[in-house]
């Protein structure tokens, strides 16, 4: 596609209900990110993949996040049981290659109340 | 592990002024070094990078940085301000060429810039 796209853009959900965030990167980008931004901070990183792969979950805040990029373009993100800190923007970023420059997608912005 | 840290968390000048927003970094190696902007309700745009070629490095929209190793500074400078210019900077450093999670981005705080009339 023309550029990184996000879905939703907005998610309001309940305390304890589960959220899935889609990406749809850069068509032929091989790699993909996912960062969490929480209110007057800057982007925290997730986990990535190459392909298929997720050689790296560090950054997930707990086992409730999971995510899946099956086919090797489009991603998601599952937050299960959701909590109110879990409140924030999802930002989605893709690379040509690992390393490579990174394009953003506008984020999706998840309020759980 | 790698770090950033930027000095300001938020800088107000007025337009045709010139702009500094400074950005020191930590890195164990020869770091990756890039600036982003976010305009309101939009993405991340990279600025301008640097990969160890020219220490001074030249972006979008007349932004430029110089990377000091000495300082392990990267600050971002503009000569004049223009009312675009008013958006939050990100001061980001890259994950190590030869280790795991080589593209992995740690974001600074970041810097809201006010551009005055």
């Amino acid at each position: 596609g023309a550029g990184v796209s996000q879905s939703p853009r907005y998610k309001v959900t309940k305390r304890g209900q589960d959220v899935t965030l889609r990406c749809d990167p850069i068509s032929s980008h091989a790699t993909l990110y996912w960062y969490q931004q929480a209110l007057g901070q800057g982007p925290e990183f997730l986990t990535y993949f190459n392909y298929e792969a997720q050689p790296d979950k560090s950054g997930l805040p707990s086992d409730r996040f999971s995510a899946e990029r099956p086919e090797g373009s489009i991603s998601t993100l599952t937050i299960q049981r959701t909590e109110q800190r879990d409140s924030a923007m999802y930002r989605c970023a893709s690379s040509l290659v690992e390393g490579g420059e990174q394009y953003f997608g506008p984020g999706t912005r998840l309020t759980v109340t | 592990a790698q770090s950033v840290t930027q000095l300001d968390s938020h800088v107000s000048v007025s337009e045709g002024t010139p702009v500094l927003l400074r950005c020191n970094y930590s890195s164990s190696y020869s770091p990756s070094l890039f600036w982003y902007v976010q305009h309101p309700n939009k993405g991340l745009q990279l600025l301008l990078k640097y990969t160890s070629a020219a220490t001074l490095v030249k972006g979008i929209n007349g932004f430029e940085a110089e990377f000091k190793k000495s300082e392990t500074s990267f600050h971002l400078t503009k000569p004049s301000a223009h009312m675009s210019d008013a958006a939050e900077y990100f001061c980001v450093v890259s994950g190590d060429a030869g280790g795991t999670s080589y593209g992995k981005l740690t974001f600074g705080q970041g810097t809201i810039l006010t551009v005055h009339p």
